[in-house]
């Protein structure tokens, strides 16, 4: 079965710097891989998706994130961030066989100060 | 595009009660899932349909929840009777498929569930 580890509970950054969100996960399988932003009082909605090809992703909001199958790693990066940016992230990865169940990360929270 | 809607937004019952949520997917979207997210934690999947079948329920405490997608389109999730640690947010999605390029999901605003 799959698993997925966010390393950061909670990563506080000033505004205009870069971050990066940690992310790693197991499968005896491939997989398709996600990040999900989740803003306060609202539903998740997905950032980027890695299903195949490029391992570099780009997503919306400046957002981009890199598959590395040997560190089983799906790393989420933006060179500078805004106070806007400041929400919960959740990294997810869905085996690529039988009902492609999707397992979600406990989550980061980016807290974006000015 | 509609997205998905859900109601209501927010439940308040005691334990012992019965409640249901409902949930409506983008049109044409044919799997479904049902997310439990309690706070602080990512979401759990507590079941999935293609249509109206079910694909995966593993992790549905079965004793006392339940969930149906009779026409393959809206679907409602009951619990009865409710406890403590039931309180959560519920999370509905749905996506064109489950496999491929179209399986990003589609999240509604959920529905925050306090048990007393």
């Amino acid at each position: 079965a799959q698993s997925v580890t966010q390393l950061d509970s909670q990563v506080p950054v000033f505004e205009e710097a870069p971050v990066e969100l940690r992310c790693n996960y197991s499968s005896s399988v491939s997989v398709y891989l996600f990040w999900y932003v989740q803003y306060p009082n609202q539903g998740l909605q997905l950032l980027l998706k890695y299903l195949s090809g490029s391992t570099l992703v780009k997503g919306i909001n400046g957002f981009e994130a890199e598959f590395n199958k040997s560190q089983t790693s799906f790393h989420l990066r933006k060179p500078s961030v805004h106070i806007s940016d400041t929400a919960e992230y959740f990294c997810a990865v869905s085996e690529n066989t039988g009902g492609f169940k999707t397992i979600f990360g406990a989550g980061t929270r980016l807290f974006v100060k000015a | 595009e509609a997205g998905v809607a859900q109601s209501p937004r927010y439940k308040i019952i005691e334990k012992r009660q019965s409640v249901a949520f409902w949930c409506n997917p983008i049109s044409g979207h044919a799997t479904l899932y049902w997310y439990q997210q309690i706070l602080g934690q990512g979401p759990k999947l507590l079941i999935q349909f293609q249509n109206n079948g079910v694909v995966d329920d593993s992790q549905l405490p079965k004793d006392r929840f339940s969930a149906e997608r009779l026409k393959g389109v809206d679907s409602t999730l009951k619990i009865q009777p409710a406890k403590l640690e039931d309180s959560a947010v519920y999370l509905c999605a749905s996506s064109v498929t489950a496999g491929g390029a179209y399986n990003e999901q589609f999240f509604g605003p959920g529905t925050r569930l306090t048990v007393l």
